[in-house]
């Protein structure tokens, strides 16, 4: 049973499009945690949210905590934006989902 | 930016060998994890660390690892006789205040 679930599984875009990526999870949380993951492998934390909407350049993350979803949003993508999105929830530790990959394409 | 970093980046070893993994957090964080990913899978948890011992630690997590902080910046992942099925990245990371701040990873490809 997997506690986070990310849709879509995969996402290609064209440059500029408008990126939505989604997760639900299935316990109560304080926190959720959206990372990028590059295809070399590494790991950096993008948001860490605990209620509302967080904003950073060109990427927006919503969460609602009643109904257990959040969205990651990338505005005018570029193909830098091309990686591994992860959303994981924080206990003691983090519980991660499987990410979505994202390509974007010129 | 003060990073949290790991060696070696990448490490061969053959099925049965010790290995040890490094990492050396952000100074002034005091909660450090290591994580694992597998080839095509997800990130999972192996264990948290906190005062000097392990706070908690995965069903993955069984005899033969073991987590150390030797010297008060280093903090290392022992596989004490390594498996085919231990190859995949490793990740350390450490914690501050809320986020959790990830290590660029360690490589591990058993033979």
């Amino acid at each position: 049973k997997n506690e986070v679930e990310q849709s879509p599984q995969n996402l290609t875009a064209q440059e500029g499009e408008f990126i939505t990526i989604n997760c639900s999870y299935s316990v109560g949380i304080s926190a959720l945690h959206w990372l990028q993951q590059h295809p070399g492998g590494g790991i950096v934390s993008l948001f860490m949210l605990s209620s509302g909407k967080k904003k950073h350049g060109r990427l927006i993350a919503t969460i609602n905590i009643q109904e257990k979803h959040s969205s990651l949003h990338i505005t005018a993508s570029h193909p830098r934006d091309s990686a591994v999105y992860i959303c994981a929830y924080n206990t003691d530790k983090l519980i991660f989902g499987t990410g979505t990959r994202l390509q974007v394409f010129p | 930016e003060p990073e949290v970093t790991q060696t070696p980046s990448h490490q061969v070893t053959q099925m049965g060998q010790e290995v040890i993994l490094r990492c050396v957090p952000i100074s002034n964080h005091l909660y450090f994890y290591w994580y694992r990913q597998i080839l095509g899978q997800k990130v999972e948890f192996l264990v948290s660390f906190y005062n000097n011992e392990i706070s908690e630690k995965s069903e993955i997590f069984d005899d033969q690892f073991s987590v150390e902080r030797p010297d008060g910046s280093n903090f290392t992942l022992k596989i004490r006789s390594t498996k085919l099925e231990d190859s995949a990245m490793y990740f350390c990371a450490s914690q501050g205040e809320y986020e959790q701040y990830f290590g660029p990873g360690t490589r591990l490809t058993v033979t």
